[in-house]
Parts: structure tokens; sequence; C-alpha cells
């Protein structure tokens, strides 16, 4: 299957920093790609879809201004997590999307925020 | 939306034995149904999917069923190991926004 990965794995820190996650479609070009939270014992929640060179599309109830997405290549796409809150802490996990149906996860980012 | 309800949310087998989880969906639209595990720590793992032309798929010790008419889909894990021991996720995709939806999950301990 499409390899996709992410940096860092893990992440801590401060309240009120900004933290940068980093997505790469290792073996394909992916115009569309996701984000998805997951809380602990919880099932995955999409955030937002990535498209490349166009604005993401954010599901309800996130904030845009806060979790800042960017799809500027085919192989990357980044999730700024701004103003961080201990409310924030959660396993972040990111998809590309091949032949239109199949998506393929990467290893995900734990963030903790103190 | 596409609704996915995913059962048991634990499931306990011995070594050997077999499993089955069982999910249901409420958009008759959707149309691809894929199964991830996911080990502690880790992002989930594609392991098996199934198309809605399709009634049943196989691959090793791993099968997956689908009724349409009924709206459901379940996995069947045959002679299980310990290293089948995960949270396994059901989902579905195809219906209105065509966005995957996920099950809420279930955690398979197999015994040694």
């Amino acid at each position: 299957g499409a390899v996709v990965s992410q940096h860092p794995s893990r992440v801590i820190c401060k309240s009120g920093t900004s933290v940068k996650i980093e997505c790469r479609s290792l073996d394909f070009q992916a115009t569309t790609m996701f984000w998805y939270r997951q809380f602990p014992k919880q099932s995955l929640m999409l955030m937002a879809t990535s498209n490349e060179g166009s604005k993401a599309t954010y599901e309800q109830g996130v904030e845009k201004d806060k979790f800042l997405i960017n799809h500027a290549s085919l192989t990357l796409s980044t999730l700024t997590v701004t103003s961080a809150h201990p409310e924030d802490s959660s396993f972040y996990i990111c998809s590309n999307l091949a032949l239109g149906e199949t998506q393929y996860f990467g290893p995900g980012t734990r963030l903790l925020v103190l | 939306g596409e609704n996915v309800e995913q059962h048991p949310s634990t499931l306990s087998v011995q070594e050997g034995d077999s499993a089955v989880i069982k999910c249901t969906y409420s958009d008759s639209a959707s149309n691809y149904f894929p199964w991830y595990k996911q080990e502690l720590g880790k992002g989930p793992q594609l392991i098996i999917d199934i198309r809605s032309n399709v009634g049943e798929k196989k691959d090793q010790r791993i099968a997956v069923t689908l009724n349409k008419t009924a709206k459901h889909f379940s996995l069947h894990i045959t002679e299980t190991q310990p290293e089948d021991s995960a949270v396994y996720f059901c989902a579905a995709k195809g219906g209105a926004g065509n966005m995957l939806t996920f099950g809420g999950g279930t955690r398979l301990m197999v015994k040694p």
C-alpha cells in the first residue's frame, strides 16, 4: 500500500505556542490528503481535507484559524496548531487518497500541550 | 450524513479461535468499506476492503462479507494469533460528501 510519513512522531509544547506537523505521501503524488484527530480510546474524527494548491475544507466545529493547513506540493501537507492549549492534546493522523477512494494513514503525531 | 455502528466494542478470544466484528451503515449510497487495524501508538493500517459490487472477499486468515440489502458488513479473522491483538475499525465511504466515516472501533484481545 501507499506509504505516508509524519513528522514529528511526538511533540510536547507549552500552552500558547504553535506546533507544525508534516505529512508526506512518499510513493505517489497526492492532490488530496486528510487530517484526523483521535482522542484516547476513541475513533478517528476528520478535521479537514487538504487540497493541493487550494484552501483546505474544514469539518463543522473545527476552527480553521486555529488549525492551519497548507498543501503546497503534491507530496506534503502541513497542519499547524496555533496557540495550542491543553485541550488540543491528542493524536493527529494524516492520510493520502489513492485511486479515488483508498486511504492510507500515516503513523500519527502525539501532541501534548502543557 | 453517514453513520457507522460497530460491535462489539471489546472482544476477547483464545488463540486459534475465530473473531467476528460487525458493522452497520446508514447511507445506502455508500459503496466502499475498508477495515483498519490500529496498534497502540500507531496509525491505522488498511488490512482489507470491499466494494459494493462484491459480497465477500478473503485474504489469507481475513475475510470480509457485505450485505447491501441489510446495510451491514463483517470482518472475520480465523486462527487468531496474539499479534492480531489491536483495535479494529470499520469504515464506509461513497455516500453524501464521499468522506470516510469510521465505526467506534473494536478492541480485540487474543489470549495465548
